[in-house]
C-alpha cells in the first residue's frame, strides 16, 4: 500500500513566519498534490506536481509556493503566514490499485496565532 | 469551474440503510470517486466508478449516471463506526493532467 507521510499533525506558528509542511511518498509516484480544508468549503486544491522540479498552481495558490526537488518529496510553503491561513493541509499522490485515485496523508492541521 | 453538490449533513439509524447523493456540472468526466473521512482523519478510499451502472463493496454500493451528471452512495445495515464524511470526487481531464475535484462533503450521524 502507499504510505503518505506528513512530518507534523500539529502546528502551531505565529503571523508572517516563514512555514514549511512537508510531505513524503514511498512509491514512486509522479503526481502529488496539496489540498486545505475548511468547513463547508470542503478540499481545495492549492498546487500539483507532476515530476520533479514541475510544478502548477491549483485552485487557491495565493500565499503558498511549493518545492519537489526529489520525486518522493513535495513541500508547501507559506511565505509569510497569515491567520486565514489557519486550516488543515493535506498531502495526496495519485495512483496505486484503485483507478487512480488519491491515498492521503494524515494531515496536518495548522493553526496561525 | 467545476460543480460538485451533495447535503451538508444527514441522520440515519443503526441498522438501516442511507443513500448520499452526487451530482456532478464538470468540464469534462474521467471517473467519480467516493471517500470516507473520519473526524480529524484523513479522507479513504471507498469506491470508484467510471461506467454507469452500481458498483458492490460489502454493505457499501455506488452508483454511476453519466448522462446525468449523477451518483450516489449506498450504505447498508448502519453501524456506529460509518459516523463520518463522506466525499464525493470527480477526475476530470485537464491539460497534462486528470485531477480530483471534491464535493464538501455530506457528514452522516449514525444514531441508535
Amino acid at each position: 500500500d502507499v504510505k503518505v507521510t506528513q512530518s507534523s499533525r500539529y502546528l502551531v506558528k505565529r503571523t508572517g513566519e516563514k512555514v514549511f509542511l512537508e510531505c513524503v511518498q514511498d512509491m514512486d509516484h509522479e503526481n502529488m498534490f496539496w489540498y486545505r480544508q475548511d468547513p463547508g468549503l470542503g478540499l481545495r486544491l492549492i498546487y500539483f506536481s507532476y515530476d520533479v522540479k514541475m510544478k502548477e498552481k491549483g485552485d487557491i495558490p495565493e500565499g503558498y509556493s511549493v518545492s519537489r526537488e526529489k520525486k518522493e518529496r513535495f513541500s508547501l510553503i507559506l511565505e509569510s503566514a497569515s491567520t486565514n491561513q489557519t486550516s488543515m493541509y493535506l498531502c495526496a499522490t495519485k495512483g496505486g490499485t484503485h483507478g487512480y485515485g488519491y491515498t492521503f496523508g494524515s494531515g496536518t492541521r495548522l493553526t496561525v496565532v | 469551474g467545476q460543480n460538485i453538490d451533495q447535503p451538508t449533513e444527514m441522520t440515519a439509524t443503526e441498522g438501516a440503510i442511507v443513500q448520499i447523493n452526487c451530482t456532478y456540472q464538470t468540464s469534462g468526466f474521467n471517473g467519480l470517486f467516493w471517500y470516507q473521512q473520519h473526524a480529524g482523519e484523513a479522507p479513504t478510499f471507498l469506491s470508484y466508478n467510471v461506467l454507469d451502472g452500481l458498483e458492490e463493496k460489502g454493505r457499501f454500493s455506488s452508483f454511476l449516471s453519466r448522462s446525468k451528471g449523477y451518483s450516489y452512495l449506498l450504505l447498508k445495515e448502519l453501524q456506529m463506526k460509518d459516523s463520518a464524511s463522506y466525499l464525493c470526487a470527480v477526475r476530470v481531464p485537464q491539460t497534462g493532467a486528470n485531477n480530483l475535484f471534491f464535493g464538501t462533503g455530506t457528514r452522516l450521524t449514525v444514531i441508535p
